[in-house]
């Protein structure tokens, strides 16, 4: 079975541009989170998709990110435009109702 | 909402020295707690989950037990090797449930050398 799978795997832009990143979660896998870790500090949640609704976006830092998922399928988070600040790791993780999440390897997100 | 407070590293120890991760927490109700690992280049992983208080998670030779009295899910290992190396995050669900979004500890870097 394959497993939560993000691309790119590293990113690097210059600020004011706009990258997208994406999260294909495990078949199956109802619940999608996204998740980012800056400059070594914890990781902290972004939001929560349950199939195609926005379950939860509590974590979203402002409205320069957007996310989707389409079909309730693959996800995408975008950033537009980028700042400094956004540089960091990008997790998705999914699982099923109730169950433990299964993340990515992440995206590294390099903004200059 | 739910918290976490982990040691902050980095860790370094020599193979088969015994490791201590502490990990505390604060939390409505009693939720699960876990402990993800995130080797070189890989993803999280999940390495262990306790569901109730004095229940203890095991996994590749790490043990942490769900201590309510002392709010603690502290992550040891007895004999380390070089493999292990890695960073370690302990975690529990920010809300009230069991699973659910998840408030992760600051990570603790770990280095075994041979």
């Amino acid at each position: 079975e394959a497993g939560v799978t993000q691309f790119p795997s590293h990113s690097v832009i210059e600020k004011g541009q706009t990258v997208t990143l994406r999260c294909d979660p495990i078949s199956g896998h109802d619940n999608l989170y996204w998740y980012r870790r800056v400059m070594g500090k914890e990781i902290k949640f972004l939001l929560h998709f349950v199939k195609e609704s926005k379950q939860d976006e509590s974590g979203m830092p402002n409205n320069r990110f957007l996310a989707e998922r389409t079909g309730g399928t693959y996800s995408t988070l975008k950033v537009q435009p980028a700042e400094l600040e956004d540089s960091g790791v990008y997790f998705c993780a999914s699982s099923q109702v109730s169950g433990i999440q299964y993340f990515g390897a992440g995206t590294r997100l390099s903004v200059l | 909402g739910n918290s976490v407070t982990q040691m902050e590293g980095p860790v370094t120890l020599s193979e088969e020295a015994f490791l201590t991760i502490n990990c505390t927490y604060t939390a409505t109700g009693y939720p699960s707690l876990f402990w993800y690992v995130q080797y070189p280049g890989e993803g999280l992983q999940l390495l262990l989950k306790a569901t109730k208080a004095d229940d203890k998670g095991s996994n590749k030779g790490f043990e942490a037990t769900y201590r309510k009295e002392t709010t603690s899910f502290h992550l040891e290992k007895g004999s380390v090797q070089v493999s292990d190396s890695a960073v370690y995050f302990c975690a529990l669900p920010a809300g009230g449930t069991s699973y659910g979004k998840l408030t992760f500890g600051q990570g603790t870097i770990l280095t075994v050398h041979p």
